[in-house]
């Protein structure tokens, strides 16, 4: 049965730092990319970063770019988040979700098909 | 950016009601979307992936219809498992975005 478990979620002050961790089981960790997901009750479901099989390609939400470092150890099959610089506005529950990828004429497109049951963070001071 | 509107926000039903929610997207995304419940406390799980199929283990009272900008979830017969939240997320544009979410409550 496919898995996902994070942790390293915390109480931290604004500028602090956190590291994310995402440990995976039941499927082929290197075959699959892998995302951070948030959610909070304001804004509802946000994509954070994601990460492809290899760990050659990564992407980030704007809001993140600069702060947040999305990589994986594919022989640990595990998959990372270091946050940087948090915000108050960083508050949110995060989920590691594997991707699913349907290919068309050789276009990939990409939905989440299991989720990790989440980790908070909360920014305050 | 590809913006994702859900409605109703909110929707009252009783069990055994036939049960729809709306998710239109500002620009065609084809027929590349998901749906997913989530109950309190509980990540999401994906129901429909590719506008209407069934992910495999999800009761048949659910489906998924449409394409282009305009996309229905709808429980066939509502059950008391199924009061959650929905949500709907296109991919057809990387990395995908999320609708706000339908919550669906007993009446």
């Amino acid at each position: 049965e496919v898995h996902l478990v994070e942790s390293g979620g915390g109480l931290v002050q604004p500028g602090g730092s956190l590291r994310l961790s995402c440990a995976a089981s039941g499927f082929t960790f290197s075959n699959y990319g892998m995302r951070w997901v948030r959610q909070t009750p304001g804004k509802g479901l946000e994509w954070v970063s994601a990460i492809s099989g290899s760990g050659d390609s990564t992407f980030y939400v704007d809001s993140v770019k600069g702060r947040f470092t999305i990589t994986r150890d594919n022989s640990k099959n595990t998959l990372y988040l270091q946050m940087k610089s948090l915000r108050g506005e960083d508050t949110a529950v995060y989920y590691c979700a594997k991707e699913a990828a349907v290919v068309v004429a050789a276009t990939y497109y990409y939905y989440m098909d299991v989720w990790g049951k989440g980790t908070t963070v909360t920014v305050s001071s | 950016d590809i913006q994702m509107t859900q409605s109703p926000s909110t929707l009252s039903a009783s069990v055994g009601d036939r049960v729809t929610i709306t998710c239109r997207a500002s620009q065609s995304i084809s027929n590349w979307l998901a749906w997913y419940q989530q109950k309190p406390g509980k990540a999401p799980k994906v129901l429909i992936h590719k506008a209407s199929n069934l992910e495999s283990g999800v009761p048949s009272r659910f489906s998924g219809s449409g394409s282009a900008t305009e996309f229905t979830l709808t429980i066939s017969s509502l059950q008391p498992d199924d009061f959650a939240t929905y949500y709907c997320q296109q991919y057809n544009y990387y990395p995908g975005t999320f609708g706000q979410g339908t919550k669906v409550e007993i009446k």
